[in-house]
């Protein structure tokens, strides 16, 4: 237990549905990342939330749309998505001091049809 | 812009031995830190050790210590005593300290034999 929690865990979506990730955090961080694991691929950078301010956007797609409504809670909302977007998607949170260490959920493992 | 590398896609090592796990990486920042993540099978990320770019000595954690060569921009992890559990990818991460972006090698899958 690491004090971040997504769910779902798993999720399989068609093309034209919309749907979303959520991750949560009780740790009293203030920083709060979205990863794409794909198989066979490093760990990609997705999103970057620190004080609910996005401070970094890896070149993402639009039909990922991230939402941070409060520290604790980070909300990635799929629409029209593609088959090569199924992956574990890792949501991480840091507390914002320079060896802060990221804390990560379990992963939300989506596959697109 | 920060790059890690990570050159071995698998590493197999014999139970109760050590092992040394690669880690090279680029920066112009002179403030940065230095990670290693286990990910088992099961997938979650664990966090094992830090190294800071300022740091005299090189970090260690119980049965993890990390071989920091600062001049070589090398971070290798080594692991000592193998346990069966100690199988699973690892991976090494970078973070400037001056921005939240954090980076990571392509990892190494690692197998204890017993």
């Amino acid at each position: 237990e690491t004090g971040v929690t997504q769910t779902p865990r798993h999720l399989v979506m068609g093309m034209t549905n919309k749907k979303s990730l959520k991750c949560e955090q009780h740790l009293g961080h203030n920083a709060m990342y979205w990863y794409k694991q794909s198989a066979k691929k490093p760990l990609e950078l997705m999103f970057v939330y620190n004080f609910k301010e996005q401070t970094e956007n890896n070149s993402v797609p639009s039909r990922f749309s991230p939402e941070c409504p409060n520290s604790s809670h980070l909300f990635l909302h799929l629409h029209t998505l593609q088959p090569e977007d199924s992956a574990l998607y890792l949501c991480a949170s840091r507390l914002d001091r320079n060896t802060g260490e990221l804390f990560f959920g379990e992963g939300s493992r989506l596959t697109v049809l | 812009a920060q790059k890690i590398t990570q050159t071995q896609p698998g590493m197999f090592v014999q139970e109760k031995e050590a092992v040394t796990l690669d880690c090279t990486y680029d920066t112009s920042d002179p403030s940065y830190g230095l990670f290693w993540y286990k990910q088992p099978s099961s997938g979650e990320m664990i966090f094992l050790i830090y190294q800071g770019s300022y740091d005299q000595q090189n970090a260690t954690e119980g049965r993890y210590s990390l071989n920091f060569q600062k001049a070589r921009k090398s971070a290798n992890l080594v692991i000592s005593a193998s346990q069966l559990g100690d199988s699973a990818m690892y991976f090494c991460a970078m973070r400037e300290l001056n921005n939240n972006d954090m980076r990571f090698g392509a990892g190494t899958r690692l197998t204890v034999k017993p």
